[in-house]
This record gives structure tokens, C-alpha cells and sequence, in this order.
């Protein structure tokens, strides 16, 4: 069974760009989450997106926002990149919330992106 | 507000060597917590679900334990493969689609 894959995987942008980000899920996870990386901060929860809904959201600026497809393929994208922004963004899925359990989220390798 | 710390932020281990790893947490209704194992440039590695007090989960050379208020993951005879980050993370019933993660510690097993 395939993981969950992120494309690209390195990006280099400068100043005042704006950056997309896309993450296809396991086949047959409907719940689709976003994490940035960086040293200082480890990792910290963006959004997460189920049935194309929005369904929490993070600390994080406006300039991040996300949404999700039909097939469950997610996109974050990043506007006015600053300097700050450079992480390794993450994305993870699971099949979805249960009432009664928690799923298991399974991390993607990963997006390197480096704002100059 | 919800919170993970984990200890020691590096450990440093001779071949064969066991220890354990601190997780502590504080959550307005634990719905679960799992142990990551992270590699340097890559995306982290799904180990362990603990849902309970009392819990304990095993794989190869790694065992996790629950308590109420914090987890271990105890290393026995570790090797130089198992050098890596380990991640504890933890999520809440009021934020079940969020995961709250630790700083990590970051492991290296020496030969």
C-alpha cells in the first residue's frame, strides 16, 4: 500500500511569494492534517481538512490556508512568504476521527522549503 | 492548556546499552498518545498508539508505557540503527484532529 507522498519535495522561494503544497493521502484516508517543522519550534498542527471541510485549525497567520479535494488530496498554500516561513511542512493521514478511538496519523516525507 | 515535554532532549547510548525515554503530558481528556520515530530530512515514522492508563505496547527492541500522566519508551540492547529522534504527541478530546507534539529526543547508539 502506498504512503503518503508530498510533492515537491524541495522548493526554494524568495520574499513576497506565494508557495502550494500538495499531499495525497494513504488510499482510503479521508482525514488529511498539516504540520510545519523547524528547529526552534518542532513540530506544530496547521489545519486539518475531512471530507473537504476544515475542521481545526492552528496558531498560525492567514497567509496559511489549506483546502481538500473529493479524493481526499490535500493542497496548503502560503501567501507573502517571509523568512520565518522556510520548515519542513509535513502532512499526515488517518483514516478518519472515531468516536470511541483515535486513528493512527502516517506523515508523508515532507516538503523542504526554504524562503531567501 | 494542553502540553508535552519530553526528556532528555539527547541521550547518547553505547551499543547493548538500555535506557528509557520521558514523556510527560498535560491534556484535557487524553484521547490517545503515540511515540514517532524521526530520521534526519525524512517525514516521522508511526510506533505506538497508547490510549490507557496502564497500557504497554512492544516492537523489537522498543516497549511503551502509559500512565496518567506521562509515558516511557524503554529502549533494551538498543543498536546504531535505532540512533534517530524520537516524537511523543498527544491528542485531546477537545482537539481530536490535532496532534500535540514534544520537543523529541534525539538518540545516538554508538557501536
Amino acid at each position: 500500500k502506498a504512503g503518503v507522498t508530498q510533492t515537491p519535495r524541495y522548493l526554494i522561494k524568495t520574499r513576497g511569494q506565494q508557495v502550494t503544497l500538495s499531499c495525497s493521502p494513504i488510499s482510503g484516508h479521508r482525514s488529511v492534517s498539516w504540520y510545519q517543522q523547524t528547529p526552534g519550534q518542532g513540530l506544530q498542527f496547521l489545519f486539518e481538512y475531512f471530507s473537504e471541510t476544515q475542521r481545526n485549525k492552528g496558531n498560525f497567520p492567514g497567509r496559511f490556508s489549506g483546502r481538500q479535494f473529493s479524493n481526499s488530496r490535500s493542497e496548503m498554500n502560503v501567501s507573502t512568504l517571509e523568512l520565518g516561513d522556510s520548515a519542513l511542512y509535513l502532512c499526515a493521514s488517518s483514516l478518519s476521527p472515531g468516536k470511541s478511538s483515535y486513528n493512527e496519523q502516517f506523515f508523508g516525507p515532507g516538503t523542504r522549503l526554504t524562503v531567501l | 492548556e494542553d502540553q508535552v515535554t519530553q526528556s532528555p532532549e539527547a541521550l547518547r547510548l553505547q551499543e547493548g546499552e538500555s535506557s528509557s525515554l520521558n514523556c510527560s503530558y498535560t491534556v484535557s481528556g487524553l484521547r490517545g498518545l503515540f511515540w514517532y520515530r524521526q530520521d534526519p530530512g525524512k517525514g516521522p515514522e508511526f510506533l505506538f498508539t497508547l490510549y490507557s492508563a496502564g497500557e504497554e505496547k512492544e516492537k523489537e527492541r522498543l516497549k511503551a508505557t502509559l500512565t496518567k500522566k506521562e509515558s516511557f519508551l524503554h529502549i533494551t540492547a538498543p543498536k546504531p540503527e535505532d540512533s534517530a529522534t524520537y516524537l511523543c504527541a498527544v491528542v485531546s478530546s477537545s482537539n481530536t484532529g490535532k496532534l500535540i507534539f514534544g520537543q523529541g529526543t534525539t538518540l545516538q547508539v554508538k557501536p
